[in-house]
């Protein structure tokens, strides 16, 4: 168990709609980073979040925007789906700002499927 | 295009044997590594990282090589077990920024009995 929490661990929803994915990091960890991981593209970064900021933007669409609270729970909202967007969407955690000396942990990802 | 990657996306071996699961990446400046294994339905899960300033490190049953020369990263497995069967990614990070990882297509291990 990484300590990483996501919920919910599957959502199937229709185009259009709008849905809002959430993440609990590890105890004490303060960065939060968002990934998709899809059939053909892997797992592609989408954003960063240190301590309630954002840091960094990866290949995060508009319709996508994520945010973290001050109790370092995070949020992804994700709007206007498309078919597309069907995928796994990760969290994971880091107690430093750059993981130069500390891996990123995992939770176990929310499917997201769009009807 | 992504800077990591892995040259066999399928690899089959003989449970006992040892594994060796390569990756290249293409960025000089990345100074950290790490590998993952992915289990179907979970997220990727930390094996083993490497600093840029080393070439080898060992955990339990896994060995992680780094030739920086060539850029090119190694992680072996040894006695297989079935439960090592999964996906295997290895991921990189650029020296500074906050970008957080960038990860390869990953290599399905497949352990034959």
């Amino acid at each position: 168990d990484s300590g990483v929490t996501q919920t919910p661990k599957h959502l199937i929803t229709a185009t259009g709609q709008r849905v809002t994915l959430r993440c609990s990091p590890r105890s004490g960890d303060l960065s939060v980073y968002w990934y998709q991981q899809s059939l053909d593209q892997g797992l592609q970064f989408l954003i960063h979040y240190y301590n309630g900021e954002e840091r960094a933007k990866g290949n995060i669409l508009e319709r996508f925007s994520a945010q973290q609270f001050p109790d370092l729970h995070s949020e992804l909202n994700l709007s206007s789906l498309e078919l597309g967007d069907s995928a796994l969407y990760f969290c994971a955690s880091s107690p430093r700002l750059q993981p130069n000396n500390s891996p990123l942990h995992f939770g176990n990802g929310t499917r997201l499927t769009v009807t | 295009g992504e800077s990591v990657g892995l040259h066999l996306p399928t690899l089959s071996v003989q449970e006992g044997d040892n594994s060796i699961i390569n990756c290249a990446y293409s960025n000089s400046a990345s100074d950290y590594f790490i590998w993952y294994k992915q289990e179907s339905g979970k997220g990727p899960q930390f094996i083993i990282d490497i600093r840029s300033n080393m070439d080898k490190r060992q955990g339990q049953r896994v060995t992680v090589l780094l030739n920086k020369t060539v850029k090119h990263l190694s992680l072996q497995i040894a006695a297989t077990q079935p439960g090592d069967s999964a996906v295997y990614f290895c991921a990189e990070k650029l020296g500074g920024g906050a970008d957080g990882l960038t990860f390869g297509k990953g290599t399905h291990l497949i352990i034959q009995p």
